[in-house]
């Protein structure tokens, strides 16, 4: 059974600083996916991750994807408050089911 | 273009009450599928279909039926609502299963059972 694990659940950073989100997964994958949410609202897509060594970037959001550790990470760099929010990492399970992980909530403060 | 609308946006039932969560999209999406999010644990698949005709179960199905007579419409049914059906349930759409594409999310029906 496919697990998806993030961490840290929490973080509180300050405007400016550098950060990394993980996301492990326990068994083999191809694709990963980012989301992003906002309190009270739905789940906007940032990345699609389709292969080992796939990296993105939007802005000052990079995801990558390692398929021979299970790893994603997402990195903040020079944080923003308009980046405070949650965001979820996602693996295709196979028979298309996509397993998302617990989420990290995000707060940035000034 | 609406993309994925979802109805309603808040629902208070009574145990054992019944009702339909509609979800409809407009992009001609094969890959529909039922979400559920409880505090803690990220979202959860409850049932998907590849197509019109074509359902099968998530991770947690049980207490919910889901059809697909067209493409545009993947309806979620609660048969007899339950305290632990208290959810914010989304519906999502993509093209051509997940082989490439990201998945586009309703808005999310936020469902109280009391």
């Amino acid at each position: 059974e496919l697990k998806v694990e993030q961490n840290p659940l929490f973080l509180s950073m300050q405007e400016g600083k550098n950060y990394t989100i993980y996301c492990n997964y326990s068994t083999t994958s191809d694709r990963l996916y980012w989301y992003r949410q906002d309190p009270g609202k739905s789940l906007e897509s940032l990345f699609v991750l389709l292969s080992n060594g796939a990296v993105k970037q939007e802005g000052r959001l990079m995801a990558s994807l390692d398929t021979k550790a299970r790893l994603s990470t997402l990195h903040i760099t020079a944080a923003v408050h308009d980046l405070s929010a949650t965001y979820f990492c996602a693996v295709d399970g196979g028979a298309q089911k996509l397993v998302f992980g617990q989420g990290t909530r995000l707060t940035i403060n000034p | 273009n609406a993309g994925v609308t979802q109805t309603p946006k808040f629902q208070v039932l009574k145990t054992g009450q019944s009702m339909t969560l509609q979800c409809a999209q407009d992009m001609n999406h094969e890959y529909m599928s039922w979400y559920r999010q409880d505090p803690g644990m990220g979202l959860r698949l409850i049932h998907y279909s590849v197509g019109a005709g074509i359902t099968d179960q998530g991770e947690v199905p049980n207490g919910y039926n889901v059809s697909r007579s067209t493409t545009e419409d993947f309806p979620l049914r609660l048969l007899s609502a339950a305290p632990s059906q208290t959810s914010v349930y989304f519906c999502a759409s993509s093209d051509r299963g997940l082989t490439n594409e990201k998945l586009f999310f309703g808005s999310g029906t936020q469902l109280s059972v009391l």
